[in-house]
């Protein structure tokens, strides 16, 4: 299996502060990869596809990059509705894995 | 618009059965791949299986297979995953999502899950 480790596993920001969240996955992946903003109680949101691709809708600040083995979820401006936990996803090969997730609380 | 909504969850015995239901509206279902996701309390995100569009294909992850399975019916939108023998361990919400793919002029490749249901709870305790 394809292990992704998602770091930091949480982070502490303020409004305005720019964010970074790394996937490593453990072998290459080529950009099959996504991310999801997931708040509590409500199933995950995928803002980000093919490793750097924006879902329509997502706001621009948002943006992925990365291939073979290494990604990054970028938050360019830090946004109050922005406070979630993001996790990645590899689909390039089954069983499809998820990082364990960050999460993006207030400073 | 689009929309996946799931149904059957529940409180079920350890070594007990549940089935559960993902009801699908707004696209073609039968064009499209279809995951389900699980998430246990308070931990992260686990994909549990997938089918093809016409079920001919199907991928479980290890932790499942032999109690598990997916299917479902084109005709009624619908997507399903029988669970037997169930554990503590299985206890979750359970969401359902689309699969998408892209496709070029010879063939197709997946881009991830990108509709996903509000999510279903099963609790395995006795």
């Amino acid at each position: 299996d394809i292990q992704m480790t998602q770091s930091p596993s949480s982070l502490s920001a303020s409004v305005g502060d720019r964010v970074t969240i790394t996937c490593r996955a453990s072998q290459g992946i080529r950009n099959d990869l996504g991310w999801y903003q997931q708040k509590p109680g409500k199933a995950p949101k995928r803002l980000i596809y093919a490793a750097s691709s924006l879902q329509s809708g997502v706001p621009s600040r948002f943006s992925g990059s990365g291939s073979g083995t290494e990604f990054t979820l970028t938050i360019s401006s830090l946004q109050p509705e922005d406070f979630a936990t993001y996790y990645c996803l590899q689909h390039n090969s089954y069983p499809q894995t998820f990082g364990q997730g960050t999460k993006v609380e207030i400073k | 618009e689009v929309q996946l909504v799931e149904s059957g969850g529940g409180l079920v015995q350890p070594g007990g059965s549940l089935r559960l239901s993902c009801a699908a509206s707004g696209f073609t279902f039968s064009s499209y791949w279809m995951s389900w996701v699980r998430q246990a309390p308070g931990k992260g995100l686990e994909w549990v299986a997938n089918i093809k569009q016409d079920g001919s294909e199907k991928y479980y992850v290890d932790s499942v297979k032999g109690r598990f399975t997916i299917s479902r019916d084109n005709a009624k939108n619908s997507l399903y995953l029988q669970m037997n023998s169930l554990r503590a361990e299985d206890t979750a919400v359970y969401y359902c999502a689309r699969d998408e793919e892209g496709c070029s002029s010879t063939s197709c490749y997946p881009l991830g899950m990108d509709v996903w249901g509000q999510g279903t709870t099963v609790t395995v305790s006795s």
